[in-house]
């Protein structure tokens, strides 16, 4: 199964609002409300924001926000801030025997 | 409070077997539903999921790398090893192990990674 599809870079102004996409297939993405997202600071442990597409674990703010609309999840930040400043992951629980597919990852610079 | 840290060499030649450890703390492999997974990342690559331990030492693995991967636990140490066997060049990567409770389908907590190298 092939990697999901994620824009190399976003970038936005504090305050603002920025989505990044992550693109998979019918056997993913597509078939199951099973899209997660990590955070990820370099160096760091990556720490998951969006779970079952739109779930936030206890203690990740609300700013941050999933949704899917057929092969595309997307993760939403709104009223960024210099610390969301990370790189950002998709994955995708299948059915298949690869169980998780993940995407390339996102860098987000805030401006 | 849940954490993860992988261990191992940073360089490792060709052909060689490498040998990762991933120790945790703050739950126990023994519990019902509890996994260990392995995930890798090469420079400037997809993350990739490599293996999967579960508390009834149920193993899953990638299947373009089953026949080179093993995965065991040690539950009295709290430690899960993965081992890969014949590694090449492309087998560079940043290597993640996670915590995972079935049937959830993500991984709640990551250990920070170990960057391999695998060069002669």
């Amino acid at each position: 199964q092939s990697a999901l599809t994620q824009p190399a870079s976003v970038s936005g102004s504090p305050g603002l609002s920025i989505t990044i996409s992550c693109t998979g297939t019918s056997s993913d993405v597509g078939g199951y409300n099973y899209v997660s997202w990590y955070q990820h600071f370099p160096g760091k442990a990556p720490q998951l924001m969006i779970y079952d597409v739109s779930n936030r674990p206890s203690g990740v703010s609300n700013r941050f926000s999933g949704s899917k609309s057929g092969n595309t999840a997307s993760l939403t930040i709104s009223g960024l801030q210099a610390e969301d400043e990370a790189d950002y992951y998709c994955s995708s629980y299948t059915s298949s025997s690869t169980l998780w597919v993940f995407g390339g990852g996102t860098k987000l610079t805030v401006l | 409070q849940i954490t993860l840290k992988e261990s191992g060499p940073t360089l490792v030649k060709p052909t060689q077997t490498l040998t990762l450890t991933c120790t945790f703390s703050g739950f126990s492999l023994s519990t019902s539903g509890v996994g260990v997974g392995w995930i890798r990342q090469p420079p400037g690559k997809a993350l990739e999921w490599l293996a999967l331990i579960y508390w009834d030492d149920d193993k899953r693995y990638s299947p373009s790398l089953k026949s080179r991967l093993t995965t065991t636990k040690d539950t009295s140490k709290n430690q899960v090893v993965l081992t890969m066997t014949n590694v090449d060049p492309v087998d560079t990567a940043t290597y993640y192990c996670a915590h995972r409770i079935h049937p959830r389908t993500y991984f709640d907590h990551w250990g920070q990674g170990t960057l391999v190298t695998v060069s002669s």
